[in-house]
């Protein structure tokens, strides 16, 4: 079982809100991930980072901006939160080495009215 | 960059029959493919996953076979269960890059 948490589950923000998303993970790994899923199961890359004060923008285009300051912290920022922000939003982490087997976490579903 | 085709979408079966979802690759240089169950409320969890240096791979009522020549590799799930419907999603990655998803198979298993 990963030990990887997101916080918080589920929330429900106005339009111009700046919120955070928390993941952290105590396996000691390297990399991280964030993924956003929308409602039609897809998962899309949004950013990811190799160590600390490593990150790299994913495959799809985001206005959210990511932090690695700590190993096992990889916060994901929006500063000002709109309705197309509206989806699930997924952490997941990986070991340094060998395959790439990535442990997600339980997901945050966010809500922008 | 690598792309993974997933077939398909959803699939519908009765409880004890088999269900199988293909993916495809583009990049050749692709080396490891795992595979995700997600269930309602969840992330995705590593089921099962298969190196390029191995053909198939079997753990109780699930397999995953490969053939590197065609580019593609199969979930196998043998007996199906209620508890198996959910969401499955298959990947492939090349080296330190990150996974390549396919865009998910939502399998419902009828009692």
């Amino acid at each position: 079982e990963a030990d990887i948490y997101q916080t918080p589950r589920y929330l429900v923000i106005g339009t111009g809100k700046k919120i955070t998303l928390e993941c952290s993970q105590t396996m000691g790994h390297d990399k991280m991930y964030w993924y956003q899923q929308d409602p039609g199961m897809e998962l899309h890359l949004i950013h990811y980072s190799y160590g600390v004060n490593s990150t790299e923008k994913g495959d799809l285009s985001s206005e959210s901006t990511v932090s690695r300051i700590r190993t096992e912290h990889f916060p994901l920022t929006l500063e000002s939160a709109r309705p197309s922000h509206t989806s699930q939003y997924l952490c997941a982490s990986s070991e340094d080495r060998g395959p790439m087997s990535q442990y997600f976490g339980p997901g945050t579903r966010l809500l922008v009215l | 960059g690598e792309n993974v085709e997933q077939h398909p979408s959803t699939l519908s079966v009765q409880e004890g029959d088999s269900a199988v979802i293909k993916c495809t690759y583009s990049d050749s240089a692709s080396n490891y493919f795992p595979w995700y169950k997600q269930e309602l409320g969840k992330g995705p969890q590593l089921i099962i996953d298969i190196r390029s240096n191995v053909g198939e791979k079997k753990d109780q009522r699930i397999a995953v076979t490969l053939n590197k020549t065609a580019k593609h590799f199969s979930l196998h799930i043998t007996e199906t269960q209620p508890e198996d419907s959910a969401v499955y999603f298959c990947a492939a990655s090349i080296g330190n890059t990150p996974l390549v998803f396919g865009k998910g198979t939502r399998l419902s298993v009828i009692a």
